[in-house]
């Protein structure tokens, strides 16, 4: 039972352009949405956030996207470059639980 | 300080011993957490300490034992662990209780069982 899903096991994105990573969840009730950037053998490093009664966040080059009612959100990165390649998780969290739920992650390969 | 540290990065263990991993925080979080990683998988939920309490044991085999000294100190005891039990292994800590739970994660173990 995946409660968070990234069916792009992949993406590549040549240097300048924008990535854009997807991500859909299936518990409504969950109400606060991270995305993770992680490389190899290291733990995962947050990138931003968003509230579920928001839908856009944007921290310089980063902007999340949510769309409550398609249970969606998106990672935008613009302009992409080569140190933003890495794997990116999407993450739920369930206040009541106190449970942070990973999605299966999007390796990102920024090409120059 | 926005640190978490986990030691040690790298353990090598066989199926009889008994090891220790460590993890800490100095940032005042009330929560702390492990996690366990495969290749090419996402982390998964092992147990949440919160003040110091075990709030969730997701159904993990008791060869994983967790003990939390104090606030700033998270210890995850091994014994008899098999080689699928080989991952990386996260630690991270959060405020807890905040409607905007960020979770800081350590750089993690990485534990091979012989």
């Amino acid at each position: 039972d995946q409660q968070v899903k990234q069916n792009s096991p992949s993406l590549s994105v040549q240097e300048g352009r924008i990535s854009i990573l997807n991500c859909d969840y299936t518990n409504s009730m969950f109400d606060y949405f991270l995305w993770y950037k992680k490389y190899p053998a290291e733990g995962p490093t947050f990138l931003i956030s968003i509230s579920s009664i928001k839908d856009k966040n944007e921290d310089g080059r980063f902007t999340v996207f949510l769309n409550k009612s398609a249970k969606h959100l998106s990672l935008h990165i613009v302009p992409s470059q080569p140190g933003d390649s890495a794997v990116y998780f999407c993450a739920a969290f369930l206040q009541g639980a106190q449970k942070l739920v990973f999605g299966q992650g999007t390796r990102l390969t920024i090409n120059p | 300080d926005t640190e978490v540290t986990q030691t040690p990065k790298h353990l090598v263990m066989g199926m009889t011993n008994k090891k220790s991993l460590k993890c800490e925080q100095h940032m005042g979080h009330r929560a702390m957490y492990w996690y366990k990683q495969k290749a090419k998988k996402p982390p998964e939920l092992m147990f949440v300490y919160s003040y110091e309490k075990l709030s969730i044991n997701e159904s993990v085999p008791s060869r994983f034992s967790p003990e939390c000294p104090n606030s700033s100190l998270l210890n995850l005891h091994l014994h008899a662990l098999q080689p699928e039990d080989s991952a990386l292994y996260l630690c991270a800590s959060s405020q807890w209780g905040s409607t905007n739970e960020k979770l800081f994660f350590g750089s993690g173990t990485q534990l091979s069982v012989l």
